[in-house]
């Protein structure tokens, strides 16, 4: 089962910040948080992940509060070509690191 | 990041027939592969995860001997619905993780194979 909840939808005006939260209040002290975007009929894409240091990379930036139990990806400026399902994930630590999709947030980017 | 490839990207088929969907990993060697299903506005379901050379194991509530999969290669995955009905109609994703290196830690996905059962 899923260990994210995050809001259904959100909308963001094109190139500010699109900040989207993820509550993980049952994370385990050695599983990562993922995130990934899901572009309509195609297969998922990696953004980023962190295990409780803030991550940043060419897509976004991670924020993960300093008791794990959420976290925020930052998209610094977003354009059209964001709007997506952004899904954050908790990565099951066992043999086979599976990852359980919660519902996912819709990004709708705004012109 | 890692490519990963599926084929047929779309299969139309009869009811009662069985349907081959191949999940390969192009650049990198894949211990692990995971195969998903995902309904129309719906989030997507772990359904097994395969390793090579090993039995796959099924999440609760999927049928094993309906749906076969195989991971006989490090870059190879196949999943066959058999004897498939309208009700696995349906988007099949799959990705893969590497051992080492390469796909360690991240799950590359696949484009998906979008299955319609007439």
């Amino acid at each position: 089962d899923a260990k994210t909840t995050q809001p259904p939808s959100m909308d963001c005006a094109e190139g500010r910040a699109a900040n989207l939260p993820c509550n993980h209040s049952t994370i385990s002290g050695n599983e990562y948080v993922y995130w990934y975007r899901q572009i309509h009929s195609q297969g998922p894409q990696y953004i980023i992940h962190g295990l409780k240091n803030n991550e940043t990379n060419e897509m976004a930036s991670l924020i993960i509060t300093e008791d794990r139990k959420s976290s925020t990806l930052i998209l610094p400026h977003a354009t059209l070509r964001d709007t997506a399902v952004y899904y954050c994930i908790v990565r099951v630590r066992s043999t086979g690191n599976q990852f359980y999709f919660g519902t996912g947030t819709s990004l709708t980017v705004i012109p | 990041g890692a490519v990963v490839s599926q084929h047929p990207s779309r299969v139309i088929c009869k009811s009662g027939t069985s349907v081959k969907i191949e999940c390969r990993s192009l650049d990198f060697q894949a211990t692990t592969m995971f195969w998903y299903r995902q309904f129309p506005k719906k989030s997507l379901m772990l359904m097994a995860t395969s390793n090579e050379g090993s039995k796959a194991t099924y999440e609760q509530g999927v049928e094993k001997d309906k749906f076969l999969i195989n991971h006989a290669s490090l870059t190879l995955s196949t999943l066959t619905v058999t004897s498939a009905h309208p009700e696995d109609s349906s988007f099949y994703i799959c990705s893969a993780r590497g051992g080492s290196g390469r796909g360690n830690n991240e799950q590359f996905f696949g484009p998906g194979t979008r299955l319609t059962v007439l």
